[in-house]
């Protein structure tokens, strides 16, 4: 079976803060992931990677950065934590298998609350 | 861009009854689309995908979906709801990017509740 394991279940931290949120697969996925889920809003892709030292822009970049030094790992980095940003955050992974594909595999999530 | 409207936030239904949750996609080629399910406290876990082969696709837990070209749907049924179907349900379409890059557009998702 594909994990994907999240540092933390629940995060608690203080406005201005630096975040780093952790990630690790077990199973060589090429791509990764990271989304934040809000209530009624769904889950929305902050970044994702390629591969190792590949990263994009995903569709709600801004205060956010991220990390991949390892195939396996995969960090969100909040540079200066703020309240809207309290929020659940998803990790995921993906094979680079045939183009019908797309699964993604997800992570637990990790509640981080900003105050 | 594709997406995904999910045209209700909150289903209640009754153990043993059916289980209908509604999805219309907007795509302008031939998407693969997903539903996806959410427990309280736990990660997200594919129910069932459509990658244009049978329009009748089949997942897990006794759920399928039926891809509707003509309405642009991708319905999430079930015929006999059980108590641990209670669950967020999320519709998904896949988005090609500019870069060739393939992503997953998620709907705003589903709450089904179910009552003894």
């Amino acid at each position: 079976d594909v994990k994907v394991t999240q540092s933390s279940r629940y995060l608690v931290k203080r406005t201005g803060e630096k975040v780093f949120l952790e990630c690790v697969q077990d199973m060589d996925h090429e791509n990764m992931f990271w989304y934040r889920q809000d209530p009624g809003l769904g889950l929305r892709l902050i970044y994702f990677s390629y591969d190792v030292k590949m990263k994009e822009k995903g569709d709600i970049p801004e205060g956010y950065s991220v990390s991949r030094e390892k195939k396996e790992r995969f960090s969100l980095i909040l540079e200066s934590a703020s309240t809207n940003q309290t929020s659940m955050y998803l990790c995921a992974s993906r094979i680079l298998a045939g183009a019908s594909s797309y699964e993604q595999y997800f992570g637990p999530g990790t509640r981080l609350t900003v105050t | 861009a594709q997406s995904v409207t999910q045209l209700d936030s909150h289903v209640s239904v009754s153990e043993g009854t059916p289980v209908l949750l509604r999805c219309n996609y907007s795509s302008s080629y031939s998407p693969s689309l997903f539903w996806y399910v959410q427990h309280p406290n736990k990660g997200l876990q594919l129910l069932l995908k459509y990658t244009s082969a049978a329009t009748l696709v089949k997942g897990i837990n006794g759920f399928e979906a039926e891809f509707k070209k003509s309405e642009t749907s991708f319905h999430l049924t079930k015929p006999s709801a059980h108590m641990s179907d209670a669950a967020e349900y999320f519709c998904v379409v896949s988005d090609l990017m500019n870069t060739g890059f393939q992503k997953l557009v998620f709907g705003t998702g589903t709450r089904l509740l179910v009552s003894p």
